[in-house]
Parts: structure tokens; C-alpha cells; sequence
């Protein structure tokens, strides 16, 4: 099974600011298919980024991915209120599928 | 309109069992892989299983497998999860989800709550 860890567990940001979102694999991730989710309170979670970096259809090009083999980053160029949110990475390489344990992005 | 609802969930006592069902419009549920995931009240997403497209090659999460049994019903669209033998750990808002290159399409969650 791949193990992903994501640090930090809790970023304290200003809107306006940069946010950078760690998701480190126990294995390598081969083909990449690795992809990255918001979740709000309340709210079934979105997917942003598919395949370590293509943006998902109607994601703000605020929201990018990059990585490969197991170093995953999460980049938010520049925080808006509506993306103070919890963030997971997940890995479809390979079964079982796996999740992180999540980012949660709150604000300053 | 592209869309997946889920519904089935309830209280359940401690070794009960329970059906959960998720339709999908808007496109064809035996064309796309489909996945079952599930998050306890406070907690992360866990991924639970997947039902390929054509072949129907199922796989299950070690959490569960045993306990959980995926189908799909291509004539109603639709997707199942049976769960047995329903334990405290399994309370949670369980989610179906397409897959394409990545978990594209959520359901809005049926919550499964376990406790006598």
C-alpha cells in the first residue's frame, strides 16, 4: 500500500499570501496519478489537480500541481477567502488507492 | 446534467447490515471506473473500493474487504455498496465518486451511523 503523508497538517495564511502543500508517497507514485482535493465543511470534496499537474475543468490557474516518484506539491499562488478549505492529496497508481491525511489551509 | 446520488444510509445497531445505492444521470456507469469513499465524522477520506468499467474487476480497501460488496446495476444506472457485519468504525459519510484521471464526480454523501 502507498502511504501519503501531507505537511503541514495546519497552514495559517492571510488572503493574498502563497500557500505551499506537501504530500510525500512511501513508494513511488510511477505514473504520476496523483491528484489533489478542497473539501469544505459540509461540502462532498472537489477535485483540482489530476495526474500531478493538470488542472481540473473550472480550477482558478491560481491552483497548481508539480512533482513526480514520491514528492507531490500543492501550490496556491494567491490565497482568495474561498479556498481557506482542507486539502487532500490521493494516489490512483496503484490498489488500494490511498488518501492523505489532509492540509488544513485556515486563515491568519 | 452529470450527477451521482447517493442514498441508503441510516442507523444501524452493532453487526447489522445495509444497502447503499447511487444513481448516476448524465453519463454511463459501466463506461467509467467507480468508486466508493468514505469519511468518519471529524476525520480524513478513506478510499473503500472500485469497480472497473467494462471488465467489473472489483477492489476493496483491507478496512473492509470481507465485510463490503460492491455491484452495479447497468440497467438503473447505478452502483451499490452492501455492508455487513457493520461495526462502531464504520460510521461515516460514505461518497461515490467517478473516476476518470482522478475522482472527478462526487456524490453529496449518505451518512451511515452505527450505535445501539
Amino acid at each position: 500500500e502507498i502511504v501519503l503523508t501531507q505537511s503541514p497538517g495546519t497552514l495559517s495564511l492571510s488572503p493574498g499570501e502563497r500557500a505551499t502543500l506537501s504530500c510525500r508517497a512511501s513508494q513511488s507514485v510511477p505514473r504520476s496519478y496523483l491528484a489533489w482535493y478542497q473539501q469544505k465543511p459540509g461540502q462532498a470534496p472537489r477535485l483540482l489537480i489530476y495526474g500531478a499537474s493538470s488542472r481540473a475543468t473550472g480550477i482558478p490557474d491560481r491552483f497548481s500541481g508539480s512533482g513526480s516518484g514520491t514528492d507531490f506539491t500543492l501550490t496556491l499562488s494567491r490565497l482568495e477567502p474561498e479556498d481557506f478549505a482542507v486539502y487532500y492529496c490521493q494516489q490512483y497508481d496503484r490498489a488500494p488507492w490511498t488518501f492523505g491525511q489532509g492540509t488544513k489551509v485556515e486563515i491568519k | 446534467q452529470v450527477q451521482l446520488v447517493e442514498s441508503g444510509g441510516d442507523l444501524v445497531k452493532p453487526g447489522g447490515s445495509l444497502r447503499l445505492s447511487c444513481a448516476a444521470s448524465g453519463f454511463t456507469v459501466s463506461d467509467y471506473y467507480m468508486s466508493w469513499i468514505r469519511q468518519a465524522p471529524g476525520k480524513g477520506l478513506e478510499w473503500v473500493s472500485y469497480i472497473t468499467g467494462s471488465d467489473s474487476k472489483i477492489y476493496y480497501a483491507d478496512s473492509v474487504k470481507g465485510r463490503f460488496t460492491v455491484s452495479r446495476d447497468n440497467s438503473k444506472n447505478s452502483l451499490y455498496l452492501q455492508i455487513n457485519s457493520l461495526r462502531a468504525e464504520d460510521t461515516a459519510v460514505y461518497y461515490c465518486a467517478r473516476s476518470t484521471l482522478g475522482l472527478d464526480i462526487w456524490g453529496q454523501g449518505t451518512m451511515v451511523t452505527v450505535s445501539s
